[in-house]
């Protein structure tokens, strides 16, 4: 079992719906990051988060360190939003980050 | 800041060819990362280094992979001799030490150093 599991694998939804994608590890860990990697293969840092919610423009994150489960929210949702979402856990004492295999989204308009 | 240069963007060379990956971190970033992102197995972290000293090297698959930093704005990956299963996208990342103010701790991709060993 991979220590970091995303879920869905692959989300198709058409332009202004709200999205999540769930992210749950089993590893105690000291920090949560969320990546999006576009199209074009380009990777962008979204969030890094070790308690409570984060949020930029349209893009929330949670964490729930108890139930060891993140979630990554899109608020009206638009085509540009389209690429792979990448959750990746970081344990505390080393900077390595243990990927999920992440989660395609797609947005129709 | 131009942010994370890798060089070169795309590789392509035949089995048994040495192959060097080069990036320059963004200056002020004391940590610098090399990542390999296959089909089959995803992201995965190589090595890392903490002010130019390799910390963490226990994701380099074997002996045929070796990375260094020389100094604080100039790190080499370097494959030798490469084979066709080491195909795939190479990213450099860096990052400022936690803690350090406004803006640590995010980490900064480069755009990728796609390798293809024929």
């Amino acid at each position: 079992k991979n220590e970091v599991e995303q879920s869905p694998q692959n989300l198709t939804a058409q332009e202004g719906e709200f999205i999540t994608i769930n992210c749950s590890y089993s590893v105690g860990i000291s920090a949560l990051h969320w990546l999006q990697q576009h199209p074009g293969g380009g990777i962008v840092s979204l969030f890094m988060l070790s308690s409570g919610k984060k949020k930029h423009g349209r893009l929330i994150a949670t964490i729930n360190i108890q139930e060891k489960h993140s979630s990554l929210h899109i608020t009206a949702s638009h085509p540009r939003d389209s690429a792979v979402y990448i959750c990746a856990v970081k344990r505390g004492g080393s900077e390595k980050l243990v990927f999920g295999k992440g989660t395609k989204l797609t947005v129709n308009p | 800041d131009a942010g994370v240069i890798q060089s070169p963007r795309h590789e392509v060379t035949e089995m048994g060819q040495e192959v060097t990956l080069r990036c320059k971190p963004i200056s002020g970033h004391d940590y610098l990362f090399w990542y390999r992102q296959t089909m089959m197995r995803g992201l995965e972290l190589l090595i890392y280094f903490n002010n130019n000293v390799p910390i963490d090297d226990s994701g380099m698959p074997e002996d045929r992979f070796s990375a260094k930093m020389p100094n604080a704005s100039f790190s080499t990956l370097k494959i030798q001799p490469s084979e066709p299963r080491d195909s795939a996208v190479y990213f450099c990342a860096s990052s400022r030490t936690p803690g350090t103010g406004p803006g640590a701790n995010v980490l900064t991709f480069g755009a990728g150093s796609r390798l293809t060993v024929l």
